[in-house]
């Protein structure tokens, strides 16, 4: 079982041009969520679907959008990077319609924005 | 506003014991969670506490007391590969993870 996949693994970016980070995952899990980590700082929740459909915004979602046409799939599109978006960014799922909160990790996508 | 404070870094020594606090102030309470961050990995589960008092998993166990707004990580008999980042997260009135800075545990033979 593959769990959660993410694509790229990294990526350079110039400042200005977009990208889309993916996300996939196989457990059928109905929540997934995309959280960005930098160094000192605890992860940051950018944001967060709860079903298939539905989408909202966590602590910090400006410069980023996401859709969530099905269970499976939950991509972050950076509309025009700028170099504070810099990160590694990991995109997670849980089964919270089971009443269990634990959430997956995917192994990240670690982004430069020069 | 919602707080986590948890030590930036610890050392301690192969086959020891260590103790990593983490206190916090939320808006809501649904839950505390510790993860475990190899460098360059990502987060892994290792254990929930929803109610006061320990919970005993192998090697880690962890405890929580709400009314104090307080958790630990136990982690017993050390080994080097425990070597990690380890994150307290709780979760709040919305059912969103906050997330500690994480703790550094250097383990040294």
């Amino acid at each position: 079982t593959a769990g959660i996949t993410q694509a790229p693994t990294s990526q350079i970016l110039a400042a200005g041009r977009s990208m889309t980070l993916r996300c996939t995952q196989d457990m059928r899990h109905n929540a997934m969520y995309w959280y960005r980590q930098d160094l000192g700082l605890g992860l940051r929740l950018i944001h967060y679907s709860n079903t298939a459909g539905t989408t909202g915004k966590g602590e910090v979602p400006d410069g980023y959008s996401v859709s969530r046409a099905n269970t499976d799939d939950f991509p972050l599109t950076l509309a025009s990077a700028v170099p504070s978006q810099t990160s590694v960014y990991f995109c997670a799922s849980s089964d919270s319609s089971g009443g269990m909160y634990e959430q997956f990790f995917g192994p990240g996508t670690r982004l430069t924005v020069l | 506003g919602q707080n986590i404070d948890q030590p930036t870094e610890m050392t301690a020594t192969e086959g020891a014991i260590v103790q990593i606090n983490c206190t916090y102030q939320t808006s809501g309470f649904n839950g505390l969670f510790w993860y475990q961050q190899h460098a360059g990995e990502a987060p892994t589960f290792l254990s929930y506490n929803v109610l006061d008092g320990l919970e005993e998993k192998g090697r880690f166990s962890s405890f929580l007391s709400r009314s104090k707004g307080y958790s630990y990580l136990l982690l017993k008999e050390l080994q080097m590969k425990d070597s990690a980042s380890y994150l307290c997260a709780v979760m709040d009135s919305n059912y969103q993870l906050i997330w500690g800075a994480g703790t550094k545990l250097i383990i040294k033979p």
